[in-house]
């Protein structure tokens, strides 16, 4: 069972629909990411929050809107994506500046 | 320059046999931890094993162990004994003390076992 949960695990929208990714964590772990994968790459990094603040941003594109609501959840909000924002991604948490990355299922996303 | 280099694209094991996968970084932090993570076709990414750049021995967890040769800065996963189920991608990474919650991956090898 992991322990970080991501919901929904699939998500099909239209380019100006508005839609979420939620990631929730029970580990108590300080910090929390956001990353983009393609089939066959690395995940990519798009955000970092570090008790709760935003702490890296790696010049994602504004139609993507992470939150960070408390140390527990994040959010990833989605507004006007376009046919290539179709990934999985990937939410994960840590102790902050420590440990390994503890990653969720994935919410596979298809932007039509 | 590549903070992690992974240069097996994919690899192919016979069942039951051990395989060696390559991973060698690049960084000048003295403190530092180097991981492995095996993503199956489902897509999670799963944590295998970690190495911090102060530990003497290798790490080892069940079939896993890691070749940590610090001044040659490779950090080679060994699967011992594959199984059907070790069928995936394998990606190598890295966090420096210095960046915090930077983590730095490599661009993976996918394995797969023959049966």
């Amino acid at each position: 069972d992991t322990e970080v949960t991501q919901t929904p695990k699939h998500l099909v929208m239209g380019m100006t629909n508005k839609k979420s990714l939620k990631c929730e964590q029970h580990m108590g772990h300080r910090a929390m990411y956001w990353y983009k994968q393609k089939a066959k790459k690395p995940p990519e990094l798009m955000f970092v929050y570090s008790y709760e603040k935003l702490s890296i941003n790696e010049s994602v594109p504004s139609r993507f809107s992470p939150e960070c609501p408390n140390s527990s959840l994040l959010n990833l909000h989605l507004h006007a994506l376009q046919p290539e924002d179709s990934a999985l991604y990937l939410c994960a948490s840590s102790q902050d500046r420590v440990g390994e990355l503890f990653f969720g299922e994935g919410s596979r996303l298809t932007v039509l | 320059a590549q903070k992690i280099t992974q240069t097996q694209p994919g690899m192919f094991v016979q069942e039951k046999e051990a395989v060696t996968l390559d991973c060698t970084y690049d960084t000048s932090d003295p403190s530092y931890g180097l991981f492995w993570y095996k993503q199956p076709s489902s897509g999670e990414m799963i944590f295998l094993i970690y190495q911090g750049s102060y530990d003497q021995q290798n790490a080892t967890e069940g079939r896993y162990s890691l070749n940590f040769q610090k001044a040659r800065k490779s950090a080679n996963l060994v699967i011992s004994a594959s199984q059907l189920g070790d069928s995936a991608m394998y990606f190598c990474a890295m966090r420096e003390h210095f960046t915090g919650n930077q983590f730095y991956f490599g661009t993976g090898t996918s394995l797969t076992v023959i049966p």
